[in-house]
């Protein structure tokens, strides 16, 4: 398998716009976790499915973000609009309820 | 509120130094305890899972070993390559809602010297 993939992994865009990144989880794997990782606030999880649902997402910081699950191969996290504060590295992770393989990670600018 | 704390937050060491690095928990019921090591522009990466106090996991340079309380990952003679950020996790036994999240700590920075 060639673990979790996400794309774009560098994205810089303009306040205001939407931006959206995407996730394929590793075959077989029934969780899928989003964190954000910042120099001040190390790893934060946002939101995490099983079995495509939705199960927490006490982690999301406003309702400019929101994220989806279509199918068990993918997801993505949509920030819309986009604020300089939101400049991070996002992480993509899955698992089959016990440890988590990350994703190299996007990382987002936002000018 | 699961909590996790690393410390020290940046460790310098010669080549051959051998040191550890320590990681306090505090959760309701501790599901596991994961250690990752994460280098410059990558994610995470999965080193080891602890279950209970007493357990100990082995791998190459690397030792972790847990308690009631907190875990050390034990570095015996380090390499250069060896240095990256470490990163400690737990997962709480729990419901629906947090029984799967991992929760991490700030992380330990080494720095090993040639």
């Amino acid at each position: 398998d060639a673990g979790v993939i996400q794309s774009p992994r560098h994205e810089v865009t303009e306040m205001g716009q939407e931006v959206t990144l995407r996730c394929k989880p590793i075959s077989g794997h029934d969780y899928l976790f989003w964190y954000r990782q910042t120099m001040m606030r190390g790893l934060e999880l946002l939101i995490y499915f099983n079995n495509n649902v939705p199960i927490d997402d006490s982690g999301m910081p406003e309702d400019r973000f929101s994220a989806k699950m279509p199918n068990a191969s993918f997801s993505t996290l949509k920030i819309q609009p986009s604020e300089p504060r939101d400049s991070a590295v996002y992480f993509c992770a899955s698992s089959m309820n016990t440890e988590a393989f990350f994703g190299q990670g996007t990382r987002l600018t936002v000018v | 509120e699961d909590q996790v704390t690393q410390s020290p937050e940046a460790l310098r060491l010669q080549e051959g130094e051998s040191s550890s690095l320590n990681c306090s928990y505090t959760v309701s019921g501790l599901r596991g305890l994961f250690w990752y090591r994460q280098d410059p522009g990558k994610g995470p990466e999965f080193l080891f899972t602890l279950y209970s106090a007493g357990e100990e996991k082995e791998k190459e340079r690397l030792k972790a070993t847990l308690t009631k309380k907190e875990s050390f990952l034990h570095i015996t003679a380090p390499k250069p390559e060896d240095s990256a950020t470490y990163l400690c996790a737990v997962q709480a036994v729990g419901g629906k809602t947090s029984g799967s999240r991992l929760t991490f700590g700030e992380g330990t920075q080494l720095t090993v010297n040639p």
